[in-house]
């Protein structure tokens, strides 16, 4: 998972609180995502940034928000927690001509 | 709209015996075609790719992956796994332009037995 990281590792919510999940490359790399990743699902994306300043939703966006400040940063924003959104989360970033994903060692978000 | 899917929810195999997964994608040209490896309680790590030319392609770990145009596959295989092989592996396509967006497959879970 080298070149990406994200924080923090573990999280529990309480339904209705917020919190925010940071990500962040050292690669300089324009391309960046947010996944969840649930049991038998795989990966669906939430949102990705093609380049600074710029956001996109993906296949499940709802309840959720992004911001990408800066080339290296990309954060992922819970405005009001549910238990639907217990998920394990994943950043990541693509490089390379054939934009080949690297990712995050994931938040495990736990809902209650 | 491109798509991927992994027909095997979970495959069990013996250490040492051979390994084939299964991925079938769909997409209008010539695709790029990636195997991820996941570990548990880690992130996705990227095993091999596919973008044109030779279609067997070599990885990291001793993996290998087959693009079958006429097939629209693309099947990981090893000859001999070992138990640290144990992982979820997915499947994925992406295409060359515009707003780069992967598809990836909801994965195969590898059991390894000693």
């Amino acid at each position: 998972n080298a070149g990406v990281t994200q924080t923090p590792k573990f999280q529990v919510l309480k339904t209705g609180q917020s919190m925010t999940l940071q990500c962040a490359q050292d690669m300089n790399h324009n391309s960046m995502y947010w996944y969840r990743q649930d049991p038998g699902m795989g990966l669906r994306l939430i949102y990705y940034s093609a380049s600074e300043g710029t956001t996109d939703k993906g296949e499940v966006p709802n309840g959720y928000n992004v911001s990408r400040l800066n080339k290296r940063e990309f954060s992922l924003r819970l405005e009001s927690a549910a238990p639907s959104q217990t998920s394990v989360y994943f950043c990541a970033m693509a490089a390379g001509p054939h934009h080949e994903q690297y990712f995050g060692p994931g938040t495990r978000l736990t809902v209650t | 709209a491109q798509s991927v899917t992994q027909p095997d929810i979970h495959i069990t195999v013996s250490e040492g015996a051979s390994l084939e997964l299964r991925c079938n994608y769909s997409y209008g040209a010539t695709p790029y075609l990636f195997w991820y490896v996941q570990s548990p309680g880690q992130g996705l790590q990227l095993l091999l790719k596919y973008f044109s030319g030779d279609t067997l392609v070599q990885g990291i770990k001793g993996f290998e992956a087959e693009f079958k145009r006429s097939q629209s596959s693309f099947n990981l295989r090893k000859p001999s796994v070992h138990w640290s092989d144990a992982a979820e592996y997915f499947c994925a396509v992406g295409s060359s332009g515009g707003s780069y967006i992967p598809t990836f497959g909801r994965g195969t879970s590898l059991i390894v037995h000693p």
